[in-house]
């Protein structure tokens, strides 16, 4: 079966520090991977989606970037953290292809940027 | 542009009374919808999902939804509910064309009393 991993589960950075969040999924080839942004008491924002290897779309014009640098890993980075980068990140997997398929979320990361 | 409102940010219930939890969306054709529930600090876990066909779709933990295109609407129930299902719902429209986009509501947050 397939599962997806986040780390670290909780971070607390500077303002200003860099940022390196990493999601793996298992158990299946070639996903479809998103970065989800969800602040406190709103919904999930896309931030990120990747439908093969160094194939990244944004969503959102930020403060953040992503990488696929393998099949089943992705990963949301930043140079310099701003306040407004704390948050609950979630990662998502879902397979490929023409068809529409559901999404499956990884536990997430909670990041508190100081 | 295609957006899903969840007009109840709260709602409470007793236990063991029924449940239903409002979604609109808006988008020119027939979506793809789905309800996921999120536990605090965890991530989000796919309740139901609608394609195509029957209107009313059963998912996990007894919950049911209903589509109803006159009402662009896809409404979350239960008849009867636990103290365990306190938690946050989300509804989502998925985007056809590629790349398994979703948008999602804000989210109500559901909470039981004993």
């Amino acid at each position: 079966s397939q599962t997806i991993h986040q780390w670290p589960a909780t971070l607390v950075q500077p303002v200003g520090s860099p940022l390196s969040l990493e999601c793996t999924v298992e158990g299946t080839s070639n996903p479809n991977l998103y970065w989800y942004r969800q602040a406190a008491g709103r919904g999930l924002q896309l931030l990120f989606y990747s439908v093969g290897i160094g194939q990244i779309s944004s969503e959102v014009p930020q403060n953040l970037s992503a990488s696929r640098p393998q099949d089943r890993q992705f990963i949301l980075s930043s140079k310099k953290l701003l306040l407004s980068d704390s948050g609950f990140y979630l990662c998502a997997w879902t397979a490929g292809g023409s068809s529409y398929n559901e999404q499956f979320f990884g536990p997430g990361t909670r990041l508190t940027v100081l | 542009a295609q957006s899903v409102t969840q007009p109840d940010i709260h709602i409470t219930v007793s236990e063991g009374a029924s449940l239903e939890l409002r979604c609109n969306y808006s988008y020119g054709a027939t979506p793809y919808l789905f309800w996921y529930v999120q536990s605090p600090g965890q991530g989000l876990q796919l309740l139901l999902k609608y394609f195509s066909g029957d209107t009313l779709v059963q998912g996990i933990k007894g919950f049911e939804a209903e589509f109803k295109r006159s009402q662009s609407s896809f409404n979350l129930r239960k008849p009867s509910v636990h103290w365990s299902d306190a938690a946050e719902y989300f509804c989502a429209v998925g985007l056809p064309g590629g790349y398994n986009k979703l948008i999602f509501g804000a989210g109500t947050r559901l909470a039981v009393h004993p």
